[in-house]
């Protein structure tokens, strides 16, 4: 089957800007995370839902972020008056239903702030 | 805190050589851990993962192990070759992943 896919997969965006990135998690997964890689580093937790509600926000760096899964599916991370600092790649990943199950991971979308 | 660490940093090393990857965490608590292969400029590829009950886990020229009670895990690669170059990751799952921040190999021709 499909798996976790997202959209755009490259943006390019200026400072200031507002941005939306999407994942659409595998069918049937309930719990969807979101992780931040920057260049040389490991990916970073930002975001975990379980359903349609944020089960831990505790990664987001300030409230310029911000993430919704609204129908439990789909999710969208939002980023306002994007700085250059938020130049990254931004993962998402699915499991089944519980946080202990293994996540499967997106190709990511590499966002570029100029 | 957990706390995942990687080492080397980097490696390179001549075609043909078997060679260990390091990881270490720092709370046992984990539900599993997984080895990545990232190339440049892409998304992670799942390479081994091995859950909290196991001790490792194999797969063609590679091989994992987990040693929770010391919080190491290490990633054997067998003859190495150049399509081999990459960065590995290992992560362990929480609830979430603590990744490293990887090893870059490079196998020389």
């Amino acid at each position: 089957g499909a798996g976790v896919s997202q959209t755009p997969s490259n943006k390019v965006t200026e400072k200031g800007k507002y941005v939306e990135l999407r994942c659409d998690p595998i069918s049937g997964h309930t719990a969807l995370y979101w992780y931040r890689q920057s260049l040389g580093q490991g990916p970073e937790f930002l975001i975990y839902f379980q359903g349609t509600g944020a089960a831990d926000d505790s990664g987001l760096p300030n409230d310029r972020f911000f993430a919704v899964r609204p129908e439990g599916s789909v999710s969208t991370l939002k980023i306002q008056r994007t700085e250059r600092g938020d130049s990254a790649v931004y993962l998402c990943a699915s499991s089944f239903q519980r946080s202990s199950e293994t996540q499967y991971f997106g190709p990511g979308t590499r966002l570029l702030v100029l | 805190k957990q706390e995942v660490t990687q080492i080397p940093a980097a490696l390179s090393v001549p075609e043909g050589e078997n060679l260990v990857l390091n990881c270490s965490f720092t709370d046992s608590a984990i539900y599993n851990l997984q080895w990545f292969r990232q190339d440049p400029g892409k998304g992670l590829t799942s390479l081994l993962l091995i859950q909290s009950s196991q001790r490792e886990q194999t797969s063609g020229r590679l091989n994992a192990s987990l040693d929770k009670s010391s919080g190491r895990s290490t990633l054997y690669i067998a003859a190495s070759q150049p399509g081999d170059s990459a960065t590995y990751l290992c992560a362990v799952l929480t609830y979430k992943y603590i990744f490293g921040t990887g090893t870059r190999l490079k196998v020389l021709a």
